[in-house]
């Protein structure tokens, strides 16, 4: 069964550190969300993809966090500098949705982030 | 912001038992889904719930909309330890189609 990929599973950075996260969704599925999880709480939306534009950015902090999709295929969020506050769960998930087909997202397992 | 709300927040059961858990939002829907969150992992999809409908079933999971209350139930009948996990509701308004969580509520089934 296919699935989303993420890497790394585990990361852990010191305050002001550049970190990346990558994420390779199902093949085939144009659209891609990144979304940040804080313990405790809902996953919340951090950018959206429809192939290779951005559908929706509004809640990613753009003075630190980038994402991009060049290629419309996989993925890279980026956050320069690392923060205390950005200890959290970041989740990538793609679904078929712009393609007028199924809204169900598929989630990958993510990334666990730690800023000492 | 987060459109969904689930209720309780918490909930703990023995195997066997029903679990039922709640969903309101504030907004009128095109569509809710239910998804599954096990400790430390992505999310699983569980079942969606176009606006039009009142109900359904997927195996032991059956979920109820009223969008005259905008409210959703999830229950989950005989349930099972592998049932231990978050569950969260996710909504979609207007023609946006983006996805709002809520903040889930965590099922914890004891053997």
């Amino acid at each position: 069964e296919a699935e989303v990929a993420q890497s790394p599973r585990y990361k852990i950075t010191e305050k002001s550190q550049a970190v990346a996260f990558w994420c390779d969704p199902i093949s085939g599925h144009a659209t891609l969300y990144w979304y940040r999880q804080i313990l405790g709480q809902g996953p919340e939306l951090l950018v959206q993809f429809q192939d290779e534009s951005v559908v929706d950015d509004s809640q990613l902090p753009k003075d630190r966090f980038s994402a991009e999709r060049l290629k419309g295929v996989d993925s890279t969020l980026k956050i320069q500098p690392a923060e205390l506050g950005d200890s959290a769960m970041y989740l990538c998930a793609s679904s078929s949705r712009g393609q007028g087909l199924s809204e169900t997202q598929y989630f990958g397992p993510g990334t666990r982030l730690l800023v000492l | 912001s987060q459109q969904g709300e689930e209720d309780p927040q918490a909930l703990s059961i023995q195997e066997g038992e029903n679990a039922t858990m709640n969903c309101s939002y504030k907004t009128s829907i095109n569509n809710l889904q239910w998804y599954r969150q096990n400790s430390g992992r992505g999310l699983v999809h569980l079942i969606l719930i176009r606006s039009n409908e009142r109900e359904k079933h997927s195996g032991r999971l059956r979920v109820t909309l009223d969008t005259s209350k905008k409210s959703s139930s999830l229950l989950i009948t005989a349930s099972r330890a592998a049932d231990t996990a978050s569950y969260f509701c996710a909504t979609e308004t207007g023609g946006s189609y983006i996805p709002t969580f809520g903040r889930g509520t965590s099922l914890i089934v004891h053997p």
